[in-house]
């Protein structure tokens, strides 16, 4: 009865290093998503999987932010040459339906 | 834009007293209204509301919901110091298949 897990759970990287994220969702879970949440701030919608669905991009900030959801399962967020102002907590959720979304702990991510 | 707008954004109060926290929204397909607890990193679910006027309840939180004046309320009653954490709103946009979240409300309960 394993919840949400994600990896690592503190990152600190160097301005322009890429990231890469992983988030391990419920098993059976369909959808998951990815959120991010600034010192301070609400959380903000990244990206959205469905099933083997073609991914919503909408949320993501910029093209250096790229997710991949590999076999309708594990979850890998990669942010390229990372900035400054990408510090944040991540967090993935996975949920079995439309509306109740269950949270990992995060990643907290330093770009220093 | 989607926005949901969560008041006040902090809160401080003495253990036992009675808060009530805000969440309007201007979303343009609604479909779910959730209220989210976090205390350290992440959430987890206290409430989810579909229906106006129906409260849900559980031990000392309950929230209600109104769909002609869009918004909803989250009641705590004789809180404690464990209840100190952020509450989240948030509010699940219909066709764009993504949860739109407030700012979140800080609440410290003081002993």
């Amino acid at each position: 009865g394993a919840g949400v897990s994600q990896s690592p759970s503190n990152k600190v990287t160097e301005k322009g290093k890429d990231v890469e994220l992983r988030c391990d969702p419920i098993s059976g879970h369909t959808a998951l998503y990815w959120y991010r949440q600034s010192l301070g701030q609400g959380l903000e919608f990244l990206i959205y999987f469905q099933g083997n669905s073609a991914p919503d991009k909408s949320g993501l900030p910029s093209d250096r932010f790229s997710a991949e959801r590999t076999g309708g399962s594990v979850s890998t967020l990669t942010i390229q040459r990372t900035q400054q102002e990408d510090s944040a907590v991540y967090l993935c959720a996975s949920s079995s339906s439309v509306d109740e979304q269950f949270f990992g702990p995060g990643t907290r991510l330093t770009v220093l | 834009e989607d926005k949901v707008v969560q008041s006040p954004l902090s809160l401080v109060v003495h253990e036992g007293d009675t808060v009530t926290l805000n969440c309007s929204y201007e979303v343009t397909n609604f479909r779910s209204l959730l209220w989210y607890k976090q205390e350290k990193k992440a959430p987890t679910f206290l409430f989810m509301l579909t229906s106006s006027g129906i409260e849900k309840k559980s031990g000392r939180l309950s929230s209600i919901l109104d769909k002609k004046e869009l918004f909803s309320i989250l009641n705590i009653t004789a809180t404690q110091t464990g209840d100190s954490a952020i509450y989240l709103c948030a509010v699940w946009v219909q066709g764009a298949q993504k949860l739109v979240f407030g700012q979140g409300t800080r609440l410290t309960i003081n002993p």
